[in-house]
């Protein structure tokens, strides 16, 4: 069973914001939150990770709620090439990485 | 760059066939993993190693054997493939398991048994 809840799809325009929302109340302590992207036809990318404080890389920002039980990534000025599914997922002590089916996401001109 | 490779990108095999999927990943790894993708399931974890010759067990290792020959290669088998093992593999690597370390995934295998 997934650990994360997210929306299944949203649609955006070109040069908007997205926030990409994720629910995961039972994390624990020591459970990073992940956040990957995946197109069709290839294997999942890295998008971003974080603990407990916000972070932003050339990806995107990923807010994460002071009770640690939701978190956002919000992607900034989005293209056509955004267009992708992402999904939420979590990463603690054990190698058993859980994807859900993500939030397809929905770009257009 | 970090490298996952994976082949052959496309199988199809007979119910009862032999099938092996290898992966290769040239990111001096410890951490290598075997996933399938399935509508419905996301992605769920079938076998991972944290080096040559270790094998661990993942969330549904029914029907598959893993093997490590090096820290570069981790191959999957389907000694009996039946049609409910058709599905997308995916192959990762990371440095370790626990939180800190990205997955890095290969192009997939796309695996239909007839």
């Amino acid at each position: 069973d997934a650990k994360t809840t997210q929306p299944d799809s949203m649609e955006s325009t070109e040069g908007e914001t997205v926030h990409l929302p994720c629910s995961h109340a039972t994390i624990s302590g020591n459970e990073y939150i992940y956040w990957y992207r995946q197109v069709p036809l290839q294997g999942p990318e890295y998008v971003t990770h974080g603990l407990q404080q916000n972070t932003t890389n050339s990806m995107a920002f990923l807010a994460i709620a002071s009770d640690r039980k939701s978190s956002t990534l919000i992607l900034t000025h989005v293209s056509l090439r955004d267009a992708a599914v992402y999904h939420c997922t979590l990463q603690g002590g054990s190698a058993k990485l859980i994807f859900g089916e993500g939030t397809k996401l929905t770009v257009s001109s | 760059e970090a490298a996952v490779t994976q082949s052959p990108r496309n199988k199809v095999t007979v119910t009862g066939g032999n099938v092996t999927l290898s992966c290769r990943q040239t990111n001096s790894h410890n951490y290598m993993y075997w996933y399938r993708q399935d509508t419905g399931h996301g992605l769920r974890l079938i076998h991972y190693s944290y080096g040559a010759g270790n094998l661990q067990i993942g969330d549904v290792p029914d029907g598959y054997k893993a093997t490590r020959t090096t820290q570069e290669d981790f191959f999957l088998l389907l000694e009996l493939a039946s049609p409910s093992q058709t599905s997308l593999y995916f192959c990762a690597s990371s440095d370790a398991h626990w939180g800190g370390y990205e997955q890095y995934f290969g192009p997939g295998t796309r695996l239909t048994v007839l």
